[in-house]
């Protein structure tokens, strides 16, 4: 059980708008950045947003980050196929000195 | 471009050791932090620790303090995880990823730990 939890699953139609929750506490999300992550079937994670809403240059803005409190959001605007994938929150705990995921949630295009 | 190549990883019996290799290249690597993550078989994604760019500030998921030991090498632009008292619970795909944030990862190098 982490101590940053997702929903495990998540689906949309093409076109759809989807969000996927992170929820944590005051030692992690209510007091440091999240970073989300994409990880495409058989491939190495990447990087999608940083520092709650950042997007690193070539991600596209159809994928928007948030945070209020203790949860963040990841965003997918214009769903696509090639949208499904996993996707993981992760943030600092200051309680654990550790860095922590989110266990994932797999997003499935219908 | 950025590149991060693991190496190092196969099959060790429990209570075996192991040594972890990244190569870098492509970016100046003693001024980014690095982090090690694995994932078990059909699992989701652990952070297991992570060193500042002089080397000197090291960090530690609970799972693997006292067991794991991350260093590098910035003559070598290498990073390390030298992995000792290994069990079942270590198998995974091991990735080392650039900076505190995870911004480049490598492929990773898969650790199967079993008699």
């Amino acid at each position: 059980q982490s101590v940053v939890t997702q929903a495990p699953s998540a689906s949309g139609t093409p076109g759809q708008r989807v969000t996927i929750s992170c929820s944590g506490s005051s030692s992690n999300i209510g007091r440091n950045n999240v970073n989300w992550y994409q990880q495409l079937p058989g491939t190495a994670p990447k990087l999608l947003i940083h520092t709650d809403n950042q997007r690193p240059s070539g991600v596209p803005d159809r994928f928007s980050g948030s945070k209020s409190g203790t949860s963040a959001s990841l965003a997918i605007s214009g769903l696509q196929s090639g949208d499904e994938a996993d996707y993981y929150c992760a943030v600092w705990d200051d309680r654990f000195n550790a860095g922590v995921f989110g266990g994932g949630t797999k997003l499935t295009v219908l | 471009e950025v590149q991060l190549l693991e190496s190092g990883g196969g099959l060790v019996q429990p209570g075996g050791s192991l040594r972890l290799s990244c190569a870098a290249s492509g970016f100046t690597f003693n001024k980014y932090p690095m982090t090690w993550v694995r994932q078990a078989p059909g699992k989701g994604l652990e952070w297991v620790s992570a060193i500042g760019g002089t080397g000197d500030d090291t960090k530690y998921a609970a799972s693997v303090r006292g067991r794991f030991t991350i260093a590098r090498d910035n003559s070598k632009d290498t990073l390390y995880l030298q992995m000792n008292s290994l069990t079942v619970e270590d198998t995974a795909i091991y990735y080392c990823a650039r900076d505190w944030k995870c911004d480049y990862w490598g492929q990773g190098t898969p650790v199967t730990v079993s008699s």
